[in-house]
Protein backbone atom coordinates (compact mmCIF):
# COMPACT_ATOMS: atom_id res chain seq x y z
CA UNK A 1 0.00 0.00 0.00
CA UNK A 2 1.48 3.20 -1.27
CA UNK A 3 2.11 5.79 2.03
CA UNK A 4 3.81 9.03 3.08
CA UNK A 5 5.72 9.75 6.11
CA UNK A 6 6.76 12.35 8.19
CA UNK A 7 9.81 11.55 10.43
CA UNK A 8 9.66 14.56 12.89
CA UNK A 9 6.61 14.98 14.93
CA UNK A 10 7.36 17.68 16.44
CA UNK A 11 9.93 20.14 15.91
CA UNK A 12 10.79 23.19 18.59
CA UNK A 13 12.85 25.65 16.65
CA UNK A 14 14.18 29.48 17.87
CA UNK A 15 13.03 32.33 15.40
CA UNK A 16 16.14 32.82 12.58
CA UNK A 17 16.88 28.87 12.82
CA UNK A 18 16.85 27.09 9.70
CA UNK A 19 13.62 24.53 9.08
CA UNK A 20 13.69 21.28 7.19
CA UNK A 21 11.07 18.67 7.27
CA UNK A 22 11.35 15.05 5.77
CA UNK A 23 9.00 13.16 3.63
CA UNK A 24 9.09 9.98 1.94
CA UNK A 25 6.31 8.12 -0.40
CA UNK A 26 6.58 4.28 -0.87
CA UNK A 27 4.78 5.10 -4.81
CA UNK A 28 7.01 3.87 -7.45
CA UNK A 29 5.38 5.72 -10.03
CA UNK A 30 4.96 9.30 -11.10
CA UNK A 31 3.51 11.06 -8.61
CA UNK A 32 2.67 14.61 -7.65
CA UNK A 33 3.82 16.01 -4.47
CA UNK A 34 2.53 18.96 -2.07
CA UNK A 35 3.22 20.02 1.46
CA UNK A 36 0.22 22.18 2.86
CA UNK A 37 0.10 23.97 5.83
CA UNK A 38 -2.63 24.35 8.74
CA UNK A 39 -2.36 27.27 11.50
CA UNK A 40 -3.92 26.67 14.56
CA UNK A 41 -7.73 26.16 14.71
CA UNK A 42 -7.54 26.64 10.73
CA UNK A 43 -8.05 24.41 7.48
CA UNK A 44 -5.06 23.27 5.54
CA UNK A 45 -3.46 25.62 2.77
CA UNK A 46 -1.28 24.55 0.09
CA UNK A 47 2.47 25.85 0.65
CA UNK A 48 3.74 23.94 -2.27
CA UNK A 49 3.66 21.30 -5.44
CA UNK A 50 6.23 19.66 -7.38
CA UNK A 51 4.68 18.10 -10.67
CA UNK A 52 7.72 17.82 -13.44
CA UNK A 53 10.97 19.68 -14.25
CA UNK A 54 13.09 21.78 -11.66
CA UNK A 55 13.05 19.56 -8.81
CA UNK A 56 13.62 22.41 -6.99
CA UNK A 57 10.31 24.28 -5.96
CA UNK A 58 10.04 27.79 -4.42
CA UNK A 59 6.34 28.26 -2.38
CA UNK A 60 4.69 30.94 -0.70
CA UNK A 61 6.35 32.59 2.58
CA UNK A 62 9.74 31.38 1.80
CA UNK A 63 9.29 27.73 1.72
CA UNK A 64 11.02 25.29 -1.25
CA UNK A 65 11.19 21.78 -1.30
CA UNK A 66 13.40 19.53 -3.17
CA UNK A 67 12.29 16.66 -4.62
CA UNK A 68 15.13 13.93 -4.70
CA UNK A 69 13.22 10.63 -7.17
CA UNK A 70 15.73 8.00 -5.92
CA UNK A 71 15.44 9.00 -2.14
CA UNK A 72 11.63 8.73 -2.76
CA UNK A 73 11.30 12.06 -0.91
CA UNK A 74 10.35 15.95 -0.84
CA UNK A 75 11.75 17.67 2.04
CA UNK A 76 10.51 21.09 2.83
CA UNK A 77 13.21 23.72 4.16
CA UNK A 78 13.05 27.12 4.91
CA UNK A 79 16.46 29.53 5.88
CA UNK A 80 14.97 31.19 8.92
CA UNK A 81 11.58 31.02 10.30
CA UNK A 82 9.70 33.30 12.11
CA UNK A 83 7.15 32.81 15.28
CA UNK A 84 4.30 32.66 12.76
CA UNK A 85 5.20 29.56 10.85
CA UNK A 86 3.98 28.23 14.22
CA UNK A 87 1.82 25.20 12.52
CA UNK A 88 1.23 21.59 11.63
CA UNK A 89 2.79 20.87 8.41
CA UNK A 90 1.55 18.21 6.38
CA UNK A 91 3.26 15.97 3.03
CA UNK A 92 0.46 14.72 0.56
CA UNK A 93 1.31 12.55 -2.51
CA UNK A 94 -0.67 12.34 -5.58
CA UNK A 95 -0.18 9.20 -7.92
CA UNK A 96 -1.00 10.08 -11.20
CA UNK A 97 -4.04 9.63 -12.95
CA UNK A 98 -5.36 9.33 -9.73
CA UNK A 99 -7.49 10.98 -8.01
CA UNK A 100 -6.60 10.43 -4.64
CA UNK A 101 -4.35 12.21 -2.16
CA UNK A 102 -2.24 10.32 0.57
CA UNK A 103 -1.11 12.56 3.10
CA UNK A 104 1.65 11.85 5.87
CA UNK A 105 0.91 12.21 9.37
CA UNK A 106 2.47 15.71 9.69
CA UNK A 107 4.51 17.40 11.97
CA UNK A 108 4.20 20.07 14.51
CA UNK A 109 6.35 23.50 14.70
CA UNK A 110 6.87 25.05 16.84
CA UNK A 111 9.03 28.42 16.61
CA UNK A 112 9.88 30.15 19.91
CA UNK A 113 9.85 33.97 20.13
CA UNK B 1 -14.97 34.66 -2.27
CA UNK B 2 -15.09 31.28 -0.28
CA UNK B 3 -13.38 28.98 -2.27
CA UNK B 4 -14.90 25.83 -0.33
CA UNK B 5 -17.39 26.47 2.28
CA UNK B 6 -18.89 24.06 4.67
CA UNK B 7 -21.22 24.76 7.33
CA UNK B 8 -22.16 24.18 9.88
CA UNK B 9 -18.81 25.20 11.75
CA UNK B 10 -19.33 23.75 14.66
CA UNK B 11 -21.67 20.75 15.49
CA UNK B 12 -22.43 19.63 18.74
CA UNK B 13 -24.72 16.64 19.37
CA UNK B 14 -25.49 13.68 21.31
CA UNK B 15 -25.00 9.86 20.61
CA UNK B 16 -27.68 8.67 18.70
CA UNK B 17 -28.60 11.40 16.85
CA UNK B 18 -28.50 12.18 12.93
CA UNK B 19 -26.93 15.49 11.78
CA UNK B 20 -25.41 16.47 8.23
CA UNK B 21 -22.68 18.25 7.47
CA UNK B 22 -22.53 20.29 3.85
CA UNK B 23 -20.57 21.59 1.63
CA UNK B 24 -20.22 23.79 -1.53
CA UNK B 25 -17.15 24.69 -3.96
CA UNK B 26 -17.23 27.45 -6.56
CA UNK B 27 -13.92 26.95 -8.05
CA UNK B 28 -15.35 24.57 -11.12
CA UNK B 29 -14.00 21.53 -9.69
CA UNK B 30 -15.06 18.53 -10.94
CA UNK B 31 -14.22 16.27 -7.92
CA UNK B 32 -14.89 16.56 -4.25
CA UNK B 33 -13.61 14.78 -0.90
CA UNK B 34 -14.25 14.39 2.84
CA UNK B 35 -11.52 13.81 4.87
CA UNK B 36 -11.20 13.03 8.87
CA UNK B 37 -8.99 14.31 11.08
CA UNK B 38 -8.60 12.96 14.39
CA UNK B 39 -7.25 14.59 17.57
CA UNK B 40 -3.91 13.79 16.36
CA UNK B 41 -4.21 15.65 13.57
CA UNK B 42 -3.95 12.85 11.09
CA UNK B 43 -6.08 12.81 7.97
CA UNK B 44 -8.18 10.43 6.75
CA UNK B 45 -9.54 9.98 3.39
CA UNK B 46 -13.36 9.53 3.54
CA UNK B 47 -15.10 9.74 -0.06
CA UNK B 48 -14.46 11.05 -3.14
CA UNK B 49 -16.81 12.15 -6.11
CA UNK B 50 -16.39 12.64 -9.33
CA UNK B 51 -19.00 14.81 -11.87
CA UNK B 52 -21.72 13.40 -9.18
CA UNK B 53 -19.83 10.06 -8.80
CA UNK B 54 -18.61 8.04 -6.24
CA UNK B 55 -15.25 6.75 -6.85
CA UNK B 56 -13.20 6.61 -3.83
CA UNK B 57 -15.49 5.06 -0.53
CA UNK B 58 -12.61 4.30 1.84
CA UNK B 59 -13.31 1.38 5.34
CA UNK B 60 -15.54 4.04 6.39
CA UNK B 61 -19.20 2.50 8.68
CA UNK B 62 -22.25 2.96 6.61
CA UNK B 63 -23.82 5.05 9.02
CA UNK B 64 -21.67 7.77 6.98
CA UNK B 65 -23.65 8.58 3.93
CA UNK B 66 -22.59 11.26 0.98
CA UNK B 67 -24.02 13.00 -1.34
CA UNK B 68 -23.30 14.74 -4.39
CA UNK B 69 -26.98 16.46 -6.29
CA UNK B 70 -24.12 18.00 -8.48
CA UNK B 71 -20.52 18.65 -8.58
CA UNK B 72 -20.09 21.66 -6.66
CA UNK B 73 -21.80 20.01 -3.63
CA UNK B 74 -20.62 17.35 -1.63
CA UNK B 75 -22.89 16.61 1.61
CA UNK B 76 -22.16 14.06 4.48
CA UNK B 77 -24.92 12.80 6.41
CA UNK B 78 -23.75 10.84 9.65
CA UNK B 79 -26.50 8.28 11.71
CA UNK B 80 -26.69 7.32 15.00
CA UNK B 81 -23.49 9.28 15.66
CA UNK B 82 -20.67 8.41 18.69
CA UNK B 83 -18.11 9.28 20.60
CA UNK B 84 -15.81 7.99 18.03
CA UNK B 85 -17.59 10.20 15.42
CA UNK B 86 -15.82 12.98 17.42
CA UNK B 87 -13.29 14.66 14.83
CA UNK B 88 -12.96 17.65 12.26
CA UNK B 89 -14.06 17.13 8.88
CA UNK B 90 -12.86 18.57 6.20
CA UNK B 91 -14.35 19.09 2.63
CA UNK B 92 -12.03 19.33 -0.13
CA UNK B 93 -12.04 19.49 -4.01
CA UNK B 94 -9.59 19.33 -7.13
CA UNK B 95 -9.72 19.04 -10.43
CA UNK B 96 -9.07 15.67 -12.23
CA UNK B 97 -5.95 17.02 -13.50
CA UNK B 98 -2.66 15.75 -12.13
CA UNK B 99 -1.56 18.88 -11.67
CA UNK B 100 -4.26 20.38 -9.72
CA UNK B 101 -3.87 20.55 -5.73
CA UNK B 102 -6.41 19.95 -3.49
CA UNK B 103 -8.53 23.27 -1.65
CA UNK B 104 -9.69 22.64 1.36
CA UNK B 105 -12.76 23.83 3.39
CA UNK B 106 -12.79 25.51 6.90
CA UNK B 107 -13.57 22.26 8.35
CA UNK B 108 -16.47 21.47 10.87
CA UNK B 109 -15.64 20.52 14.46
CA UNK B 110 -17.87 17.66 15.72
CA UNK B 111 -18.65 16.74 18.77
CA UNK B 112 -20.21 13.87 20.07
CA UNK B 113 -21.47 13.82 24.28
Amino acid sequence: AQSVSQHNHHVILSEAASLELGCNYSYGGTVNLFWYVQYPGQHLQLLLKYFSGDPLVKGIKGFEAEFIKSKFSFNLRKPSVQWSDTAEYFCAVRLYNFNKFYFGSGTKLNVKP
Amino acid sequence: DTAVSQTPKYLVTQMGNDKSIKCEQNLGHDTMYWYKQDSKKFLKIMFSYNNKELIINETVPNRFSPKSPDKAHLNLHINSLELGDSAVYFCASSQGADNSPLHFGNGTRLTVT
